[in-house]
């Protein structure tokens, strides 16, 4: 029973490039959430998504980050016009329900922008 | 807004010694607490989750408590190996789905 897959595990890009990282949740889980990690603090929630709808999005920077769950795929976390400031670790979390349940966190992504 | 801090920020501690981390919330009302392992370049593993109603909860060489009235949890990790050397997170839920998460200690233990 495969955990959260995250790809790619590492990114690169270049100031104004976009960055999209992909998320699949574990099997049977129809809820998926993103947090980001930046250097030396802890991580903060940005959105939470079940299939084909965004449920909470309280936690994305309101300008170029945007999130979405498709009914066919995994879910994408995309970023345009990267900044330096993006640079940071991005988690996805999956569980079979939204709240009581433990979630599962996926081994991140981590996005460099030079 | 619910502030999770983390003390100390890194520990280093000779094999077989015990561990204690120390975790503190400003909002009691808190639905569950998790301690959470997460190696370098890694994802999180969870360790523990211990609902607002429970006091402690116990795996292996590992213990952690829960005080909601004070806002406190401690994480004990008994004769320390090299293995563990990680960084150790806690988070609370208030219910939902937004964990609250402390930034962490790092832990080291010499061999």
């Amino acid at each position: 029973n495969a955990g959260v897959m995250q790809n790619p595990r590492h990114l690169v890009r270049r100031r104004g490039q976009e960055a999209r990282l992909r998320c699949s949740p574990m099997k049977g889980h129809s809820h998926v959430y993103w947090y980001r990690q930046l250097p030396e603090e802890g991580l903060k929630f940005m959105v939470y998504l079940q299939k084909e709808n965004i449920i909470d999005e309280s936690g994305m920077p309101k300008e170029r980050f945007s999130a979405e769950f498709p009914k066919e795929g995994p879910s994408i976390l995309r970023i345009q016009q990267v900044v330096r400031g993006d640079s940071a670790a991005y988690f996805c979390a999956s569980s079979p329900a939204g709240s009581g349940n433990t979630i599962y966190f996926g081994e991140g992504s981590w996005l460099t922008v030079v | 807004k619910q502030e999770v801090t983390q003390i100390p920020a890194a520990l280093s501690v000779p094999e077989g010694e015990n561990l204690v981390l120390n975790c503190s919330f400003t909002d009691s009302a808190i639905y569950n607490l998790q301690w959470f392992r997460q190696d370098p370049g890694k994802g999180l593993t969870s360790l523990l989750l211990i609902q607002s109603s429970q006091r402690e909860q116990t795996s292996g060489r590992l213990n952690a408590s829960l005080d909601k009235s004070s806002g406190r949890s401690t994480l004990y990790i008994a004769a320390s190996q090299p293995g563990d050397s990680a960084t150790y997170l806690c988070a609370v839920s208030p219910g939902d789905y937004k964990l609250s998460f402390g930034a962490g200690t790092t832990v080291t233990v010499r061999a």
